[in-house]
């Protein structure tokens, strides 16, 4: 079945970056767009963007504009979310999720970045 | 952006009773391809978010027939018919109408 299973904890300095790997299986990554949510403590979910795999095309909240970065190694099945210029408020868990047209079907297990000096 | 407003539960749920969550929107959620895209995920506690419904209605693959989702438009409400111990989390809306896609802040379910 598909899954997609993330990178490990990370812990950052204010003004560094972050890059969190998602690994998919079971499905061809190629076919569907991945999107990347983030859930800061104890708060609700944050769209950040999203990657089409296939072409490396790339959508952000314009929030994220200029700070954040997705790349995809398809040879992998492995796609990257970059988060530069690390603040205190970036510091959250991070999910990656599987795109259909009508949402978000196959989520990974999350990745929690801290960020303190 | 699209703002996505839900109730809260005014008291933690008995177990076997229903359990009715809303979702209002700020504008209307229907495409230009005619189909609306709000889903209703659950987020159990230390959990990844789960899709439950789609399109409002459409009840994902492998979600218990107890979940149910109604609405059009602007407003939208997610049904438990009988409340079980595992459905206790936070429940949130999410619409895919427009970009940036937008999620309700949530609605907790506790028995």
């Amino acid at each position: 079945q598909a899954q997609l299973v993330q990178s490990g904890a990370e812990v950052k300095k204010p003004g560094a970056s972050v890059k969190v790997s998602c690994k998919a299986s079971g499905y061809t990554l190629i076919g569907y767009y991945i999107h990347w949510v983030r859930q800061a403590p104890g708060k609700g979910l944050e769209w950040m963007g999203r990657i089409y795999p296939s072409s490396g095309g790339t959508d952000f909240a314009q929030k994220f504009q200029g700070r954040v970065t997705m790349t995809r190694d398809t040879s992998i099945n492995t796609i990257y979310m970059e988060l530069r210029r690390l603040r205190s408020d970036d510091t959250a868990i991070y999910f990656c999720a599987r795109g259909r047209p009508f949402g978000l079907d196959v989520w990974g297990q999350g990745t929690t970045v801290t960020v303190s000096s | 952006d699209i703002v996505l407003t839900q109730t809260q539960l005014s008291s933690p749920v008995t177990l076997g009773q229903p359990a009715s969550i809303s979702c209002r929107s700020s504008q209307s959620l229907v495409h230009s391809d005619g189909k609306t895209y709000l889903s209703w995920l659950q987020q159990r506690p230390g959990q990844p978010p789960r899709l439950l419904i789609y399109e409002a209605s459409n009840r994902f693959s492998g979600v218990p027939d107890r979940f149910s989702g109604s609405g059009a438009g602007t407003d939208f409400t997610l049904k438990i018919s009988r409340v079980e111990a595992e459905d206790v989390g936070i429940y949130y809306c999410m619409q895919a109408t427009q970009f940036p896609w937008t999620f309700g802040l949530g609605t907790k379910v506790e028995i």
